[in-house]
């Protein structure tokens, strides 16, 4: 167990609908990431929080928003969803701020646009 | 963009053959992380490789930094069918200073056949 909690575990919802992805860190963790896993393309980094401030963006389409609230969880927005946003979603945290301390994910969100 | 290449994207190998995956960047990486995730599981973390030339080894399983810091390899030797899965590599890229975010491979999906 990494101590990341990812909830929900599945999530199948229509195109045009908006669904909100939530993860709580390790405890003691301040840096929280998201990660979009597809059968073809890998782990692609989506967005980078500490301590409850942006920290770094990667593929992140407009239609996503992130946040990071007081408590250190994080929740992932995606809305005006399309059939390709189907994907699993990681959540991970870290002790450190930068990315050179190793990640801890969660189990992940299983996301089915129909 | 940075780019990690990981090759090769499969293998299939018969219990008690050796296994390598490599990892190439097209830029110098900071440092250099390995991940294992298991057929429905999420990525774990093995191990991070921060100097030129490093070598580091885990029971059966080595990890090499390349001299310029441009790419790695994971050798695992004579394989169990507990080392089934995904080997994921993942670099980090200095940014004028500061580190970048965490770039990952595509992963090479190992099965081992007994």
């Amino acid at each position: 167990d990494s101590g990341v909690t990812q909830t929900p575990k599945h999530l199948i919802t229509a195109t045009g609908q908006r669904v909100t992805l939530r993860c709580s860190p390790r405890s003691g963790d301040l840096s929280v990431y998201w990660y979009q896993q597809s059968l073809d393309q890998g782990l692609q980094f989506l967005i980078h929080y500490y301590n409850g401030e942006e920290r770094a963006k990667g593929n992140i389409l407009e239609r996503f928003s992130a946040q990071q609230f007081p408590d250190l969880h994080s929740e992932l927005n995606l809305s005006s969803l399309e059939l390709g946003d189907s994907a699993l979603y990681f959540c991970a945290s870290s002790a450190g701020q930068v990315f050179n301390s190793p990640l801890h994910f969660g189990n992940g969100t299983r996301l089915t646009v129909t | 963009g940075q780019q990690v290449m990981q090759i090769p994207q499969y293998q299939h190998v018969q219990e008690g053959e050796d296994f390598t995956t490599y990892c190439n960047s097209s830029t110098t990486l900071s440092n250099i992380q390995w991940y294992k995730q298991r057929p429905g599981g999420h990525p774990v973390f093995l191990i991070q490789l921060v100097k030129s030339g490093e070598v580091k080894k885990q029971k059966r399983l080595t990890f090499q930094f390349g001299e310029a810091k441009k790419n790695s390899s994971l050798h695992i030797t004579a394989t169990q069918t507990t080392d089934v899965g995904t080997y994921f590599c993942a670099g980090q890229r200095y940014y004028g200073g500061s580190q970048g975010n965490l770039i990952f491979g595509k992963g090479t999906k190992l099965s081992v056949k007994p």
